[in-house]
């Protein structure tokens, strides 16, 4: 069953702590995407990677950190930089079809920062 | 200015009725256009995506391209209430997607 996953789904942290949030596929994709979502907004990039231990900063980058140390796995760190860390948190990986770059999302966590 | 632009609605149809989603779009080197469904509290669903000039269709929905024009559409023929969502328009340049804010649909019985 392939697909992608993130976790956990509700996430509550307090004001000064840094927390990771987890994505996973099994999808074989090579390209995987952090966005964050406010409520009433699109979707901003946070960070994204195209390759095993490769990633770029997105538009919305500072506050947060990044790995990929494997093709699998892409976990997303929220430091206590990051100023207004509430929000809804996507994951997304994307296979180049020809340059299509056709991006398919995981379920989401929802962070609450007090 | 932004890059993907889209009227948030809400729009809102009967049932039975054609809805008709629009987006703009600022880079004229843009390569890909996708059309996601986002229910309430859900994370997005890839719907549609079409690359060339002209129309694409697949089941009640039909994706609308005019590069010259910079425009992508999205119409839903026979909308449901099933179909009441948001509904982000996304474009690809240089790798990356640009979304824009969304457009809320309302099919009312």
């Amino acid at each position: 069953d392939g697909g992608i996953t993130q976790s956990p789904k509700y996430l509550f942290r307090k004001e000064g702590q840094n927390v990771t949030l987890s994505c996973e596929q099994n999808l074989n994709h090579d390209a995987m995407y952090w966005y964050r979502q406010d409520p009433g907004q699109g979707l901003r990039l946070i960070y994204y990677s195209q390759i095993v231990n490769d990633f770029q900063k997105g538009d919305i980058a500072e506050g947060y950190s990044v790995s990929r140390e494997k093709k699998e796995s892409f976990p997303l760190t929220v430091t206590s930089a990051q100023k207004n860390p509430t929000a809804f948190y996507l994951c997304a990986s994307s296979i180049d079809r020809g340059g299509s770059y056709e991006q398919y999302f995981g379920p989401g966590t929802r962070l609450t920062v007090t | 200015q932004k890059e993907v632009e889209q009227n948030s609605g809400p729009l809102s149809v009967p049932e039975g009725a054609i809805a008709s989603l629009n987006c703009t779009y600022s880079d004229r080197g843009s390569q890909s256009f996708f059309w996601y469904r986002q229910y309430s509290g859900k994370s997005p669903e890839l719907i549609m995506s079409i690359y060339s000039n002209g129309d694409k269709e697949d089941g009640r929905f039909t994706a609308q391209l005019n590069k010259a024009s910079q425009y992508v559409s999205l119409l839903i023929r026979d909308s449901q209430p099933s179909d009441s969502a948001t509904y982000l328009c996304a474009v690809t340049y240089n790798g990356k997607l640009t979304f824009g804010q969304g457009t809320i649909l309302t099919v009312h019985p």
